[in-house]
């Protein structure tokens, strides 16, 4: 069976500081792809970086990075810099054999303090 | 209208009501999916049609009815709903089914 585990369900982080949301993943797939989405209160979920397993390089987008750690089966975010607009819930989600279905994790709500 | 849009943005219907929520992509995708979003609970994937055939149905009741006439249009059609189907109704979408999906802004329904 697939899991996605997001420990952290909220954080406080001053403007203008790094920020790590943390993920660890299960599964027994060999190939699987990891992904990163923001949901502001509009309810709208925004893509935000993706990883693929067999990626030999850590995923960057501007201010976003994942931290890979595939013998941890970890997949954090990093936020550099972070901006008051980064106030939102932020979803850690996985993609494994059966293509079409992601699962998605319970969330961590990131405000962010000016 | 660009990317994945949703309407309307916000339902409220009785529980003898049909209603039908709407989702439009403009991305030029070939597969559209259907999640609800309930309080407290991840977010769970519904309906996927690939190349508007359905591939996918999780276990949903039969009280949502999906429809897919083509690749850029999906509905969801309501009918005898429950109170706890009250959710936020997100619909996505992607190039193909392995591809990253993106969403529309969502339905948020209140059933009474």
């Amino acid at each position: 069976a697939q899991k996605i585990t997001q420990t952290q369900p909220g954080m406080f982080v001053q403007e203008k500081e790094a920020v790590t949301l943390d993920c660890t993943y299960d599964t027994s797939d060999p190939s699987y792809g990891l992904f990163w989405y923001k949901q502001p209160s509009s309810g709208e979920m925004i893509f935000l970086i993706y990883q693929g397993s067999y990626d030999q390089q850590n995923a960057t987008e501007g201010r976003y990075s994942l931290n890979f750690q595939k013998a941890r089966k970890s997949a954090n975010l990093v936020i550099s810099a972070s901006q008051l607009g980064d106030s939102a819930m932020y979803f850690c989600a996985m993609r494994g054999s059966s293509a079409s279905k992601i699962i998605f994790g319970s969330g961590t709500r990131l405000s962010i303090r000016p | 209208e660009t990317g994945v849009t949703q309407t309307p943005r916000h339902l409220v219907m009785g529980m003898t009501n049909k209603k039908s929520l709407k989702c439009e992509q403009h991305l030029g995708h070939n597969a559209m999916y259907w999640y609800k979003q309930s309080a407290k609970k991840p977010l769970e994937l519904m309906f996927v049609y690939n190349f508007k055939e359905q591939t996918e149905n999780n276990s949903v009741p039969s009280r949502f009815s999906p429809e897919c006439p083509n690749s850029s249009h999906l509905f969801l059609h309501l009918h005898t709903l429950q109170p706890e189907d009250s959710a936020l109704y997100l619909c996505a979408s992607s190039q193909v089914v392995t591809d990253t999906q993106y969403f529309g802004p969502g339905t948020r329904l209140t059933v009474l």
